[in-house]
C-alpha cells in the first residue's frame, strides 16, 4: 500500500524567508503523480503544485518549487520569499497512474510571522 | 464559472437528528469524494464515487451514507447524528482521479 509521510507537524518562519516542507512516500509503482495542497485557515483547499514522476525536471509555480528525488522517494516543497498569505496547512499527496484516489500525508501547519 | 459547492457551511444540531450535507459541482467531473477532517488534522476518505449509481466506502469507516443519482450531486447523509460525528466534511471532485478540486467544507457540530 502507498503511504505518504510528512514529518514536520508544524513550522514557523519570518516573512520573506525561504521555507522547505518535507514529504516522503512509499510505493512500488513507477508511474505516479505527486501534489502539494494548501488549506488556509477556514478557507478552501487548493492545489499548489504537481509533479509527474516520469518528468525529471522539478515543477515550479512562481514562488513555489519542489525538490523531487525519485530514488529517495522524497518530494519537498520550497516556498521562497514567504508571505503572510502562505500561512496554511500544507498536505502532500500521491496517486499512481490509473488510480482513482489520492493518498494524503498528515499535513504540516505553516505559520508565516510578520 | 465551474466550481464545487457545499451547503451548509456550518451546522449545529442535536443528537439523534437526521442530516444531509450537500455537495454539487459544475465541472462535469465523474469522480467525487467525501473526506472527514478534524480541524488542523489529516484528511480521511470516507466515501467516493466514480460516476452515477456508483458509490464506495473509503479508508475510514463511517456511519454516513452517500448517493449519486446525478453526475453533479453527491450528498452525504447521517441518519442519527451523534457527538462523535462532530468534524469538518470536505467534498472533492476530479476528472481523472488525480488532481482533485475541493469544496469549502461543512463544519458539523453535534450537541
Amino acid at each position: 500500500a502507498q503511504t505518504v509521510t510528512q514529518s514536520q507537524p508544524e513550522m514557523s518562519v519570518q516573512e520573506a524567508e525561504t521555507v522547505t516542507l518535507s514529504c516522503t512516500y512509499d510505493t512500488s509503482e513507477s508511474n505516479y503523480y505527486l501534489f502539494w495542497y494548501k488549506q488556509p485557515p477556514s478557507r478552501q483547499m487548493i492545489l499548489v503544485i504537481r509533479q509527474e514522476a516520469y518528468k525529471q525536471q522539478n515543477a515550479t509555480e512562481n514562488r513555489f518549487s519542489v525538490n523531487f528525488q525519485k530514488a529517495a522517494k522524497s518530494f519537498s516543497l520550497k516556498i521562497s520569499d514567504s508571505q503572510l498569505g502562505d500561512t496554511a496547512m500544507y498536505f502532500c499527496a500521491f496517486t499512481h497512474k490509473g488510480a482513482q484516489k489520492l493518498v494524503f500525508g498528515q499535513g504540516t501547519r505553516l505559520t508565516i510571522n510578520p | 464559472e465551474a466550481d464545487i459547492y457545499q451547503t451548509p457551511r456550518y451546522l449545529v444540531i442535536g443528537t439523534g437528528k437526521k442530516i444531509t450535507l450537500e455537495c454539487s459541482q459544475t465541472m462535469g467531473h465523474d469522480k467525487m469524494y467525501w473526506y472527514q477532517q478534524d480541524p488542523g488534522m489529516e484528511l480521511h476518505l470516507i466515501h467516493y464515487s466514480y460516476g452515477v449509481n456508483s458509490t464506495e466506502k473509503g479508508d475510514l469507516s463511517s456511519e454516513s451514507t452517500v448517493s449519486r443519482i446525478r453526475t453533479e450531486h453527491f450528498p452525504l447523509t447521517l441518519e442519527s447524528a451523534r457527538p462523535s460525528h462532530t468534524s469538518q466534511y470536505l467534498c472533492a471532485s476530479s476528472e481523472s482521479g488525480q488532481r482533485q478540486f475541493f469544496g469549502p467544507g461543512t463544519r458539523l457540530t453535534v450537541l
